[in-house]
């Protein structure tokens, strides 16, 4: 069970767009829709931002979307924000019981 | 409004065992719908999946760390525990307790962390 692969920094300008990749393999990502995202401030407890590949939690913003294609789940902050600033981490299940976290990329809003 | 709070130890010696209590408040942990999760995250660096338990006491441990851990249920206290065996520094972490809606994977719920060092 290898943890997901996901670019270690992204950086955008306020107001623009990003995405975040998070590759895993067709024993994870690829089969299941169960991909979850994860907003984690400096400090502070993982926030569940997206689950089931694109369905998001009551109170967290509509600029928060995901979507999947293949093996490849991609995580997309629209209209970025300075308190958009943080690390994000993707999760997938991975069959029998188990679950696996990518290792997570640092959002750094210019 | 759920919340989870982990308490124990803040620092453990090598090779003894590490012991963690989550307190779960605002909601019963019998509740049919969830899986009670422990992960932990190493000091700079992402987040590991330690295991769950569900209300009737079944497990489900991550398999790089089955052989050392067990988590256990305390539904009279709305309580579930980490125990993780024969640590060493690399064990060294912030462990959070958090809600895993079962059979959706996606944990909604977190306590607060806490940091477990081990050394002597």
């Amino acid at each position: 069970q290898s943890a997901l692969t996901q670019p270690a920094s992204v950086s955008g300008s306020p107001g623009q767009s990003i995405t975040i990749s998070c590759t895993g393999t067709s024993s994870d990502v690829g089969s299941y829709k169960l991909v979850s995202w994860y907003q984690q401030h400096p400090g502070k407890a993982p926030k569940l931002m997206i689950y089931e590949d694109n369905k998001r939690p009551s109170g967290v913003s509509n600029r928060f979307s995901g979507s999947k294609s293949g093996n490849t789940a991609s995580l997309t902050i629209s209209g970025l924000q300075a308190e958009d600033e943080a690390d994000y981490y993707c999760c997938s299940y991975a069959g029998d019981t188990s679950v696996v976290f990518g290792g997570g990329t640092k959002l750094t809003v210019l | 409004q759920v919340q989870l709070q982990e308490s124990g130890p803040g620092l453990v010696k090598p090779s003894q065992a590490l012991s963690l209590t989550c307190t779960v408040s605002g909601g019963s942990i019998s509740s049919g719908h969830y899986y009670w999760s422990w992960i932990r995250q190493h000091p700079g660096k992402g987040l590991e999946w330690i295991g769950y338990i569900y209300h009737s006491g079944t497990t489900y441990y991550s398999p790089s760390l089955k052989s050392r851990v067990t988590i256990s249920v305390d539904t009279s206290k709305n309580q579930f525990s980490l125990k993780l065996s024969s640590v060493t520094a690399a064990d060294t972490a912030v462990y959070y307790c958090a809600r895993d809606r079962a059979t959706a994977y996606y944990f909604d719920y977190w306590g607060l962390g806490t940091l477990v060092t081990v050394s002597s």
